[in-house]
C-alpha cells in the first residue's frame, strides 16, 4: 500500500551543523509531497511541498527535491539554528479529491548552541 | 484568518466519563481531519470528512469513539467513555479538496487529553 517512511531520531545536531532528514515513499500514480513542521505544543504546520518530479521545495532556509526515480524526498538545510528544534514530518497526497494525507512517524530534531 | 479553531485545549477527566472534543475548520475548506497523536503511536488518522460525509473510520480506535459533522463548520469527537489509555494530544485539521486533488492540510492547535 501507499506509505511513507522516514529517518527515526532523534536527530541532535550542533548550531549551524547540516541537515539531513530522508524520507522515502511508495505510491500509486504521481503523489504530492510535503514537509510539516511541528514545535512543541503546537500543531502541524506545511513547511514545504513538491507537485511533481524534480521539483524544488523552498522554505525558511529549508529545501527538498522530489526524486521520482529514488521515491526520496529528503529534507536539507545547510546551517541550522537552536529554533529548528521540532518534529518534522514526510508527507504524500494521492491527488485524489476528498482523500488525506498519508505522513511518516515523525524525526526529532534537537539543535543545541 | 483565524485557522483552524480547537476547543478546548486542554481537558482533564476522569475515566469513565463523556468527552467532547470540538473543532471549526477554515471557513470554505469543505475536508475535515481528526488525528490523535501520542509518544508511543505517533500522528494516527482517525476519521476524515469530505462534504460533511465520513468518507474513512478505520482509524478510529473502538466503538467508543465517535465523531460527526453536523454542518461545514462543526465538528465533534466525543469519547463515552474514556479511558486512561485514551489520553494524547487531538488534532482537527482542514483541507480544500478540489478537483486537482491537491490536499494541503492545515492543523488546529490540539486539544491535550488527559484521562485519570
Amino acid at each position: 500500500g501507499d506509505s511513507v517512511t522516514q529517518m527515526e531520531g532523534p536527530v541532535t545536531l550542533s548550531e549551524e551543523a547540516f541537515l539531513t532528514i530522508n524520507c522515502t515513499y511508495t505510491a500509486t500514480g504521481y503523489p504530492s509531497l510535503f514537509w510539516y513542521v511541528q514545535y512543541p505544543g503546537e500543531g502541524l504546520q506545511l513547511l514545504l511541498k513538491a507537485t511533481k518530479a524534480d521539483d524544488k521545495g523552498s522554505n525558511k532556509g529549508f529545501e527538498a527535491t522530489y526524486r521520482k526515480e529514488t521515491t526520496s524526498f529528503h529534507l536539507e538545510k545547510g546551517s541550522v539554528q537552536v529554533s529548528d528544534s521540532a518534529v518534522y514530518f514526510c508527507a504524500l497526497s494521492l491527488n485524489q479529491a476528498g482523500t488525506a494525507l498519508i505522513f511518516g512517524k515523525g524525526t526529532t530534531l534537537s539543535v543545541s548552541s | 484568518d483565524a485557522g483552524v479553531i480547537q476547543s478546548p485545549r486542554h481537558e482533564v477527566t476522569e475515566m469513565g466519563q463523556e468527552v467532547t472534543l470540538r473543532c471549526k475548520p477554515i471557513s470554505g475548506h469543505n475536508s475535515l481531519f481528526w488525528y490523535r497523536q501520542t509518544m508511543m503511536r505517533g500522528l494516527e488518522l482517525l476519521i476524515y470528512f469530505n462534504n460533511n460525509v465520513p468518507i474513512d473510520d478505520s482509524g478510529m480506535p473502538e466503538d467508543r469513539f465517535s465523531a460527526k459533522m453536523p454542518n461545514a463548520s462543526f465538528s465533534t469527537l466525543k469519547i463515552q467513555p474514556s479511558e486512561p489509555r485514551d489520553s494524547a494530544v487531538y488534532f482537527c485539521a482542514s483541507s480544500h479538496s478540489g478537483t486537482s486533488g491537491y490536499n494541503e492540510q492545515f492543523f488546529g492547535p490540539g486539544t491535550r487529553l488527559t484521562v485519570l
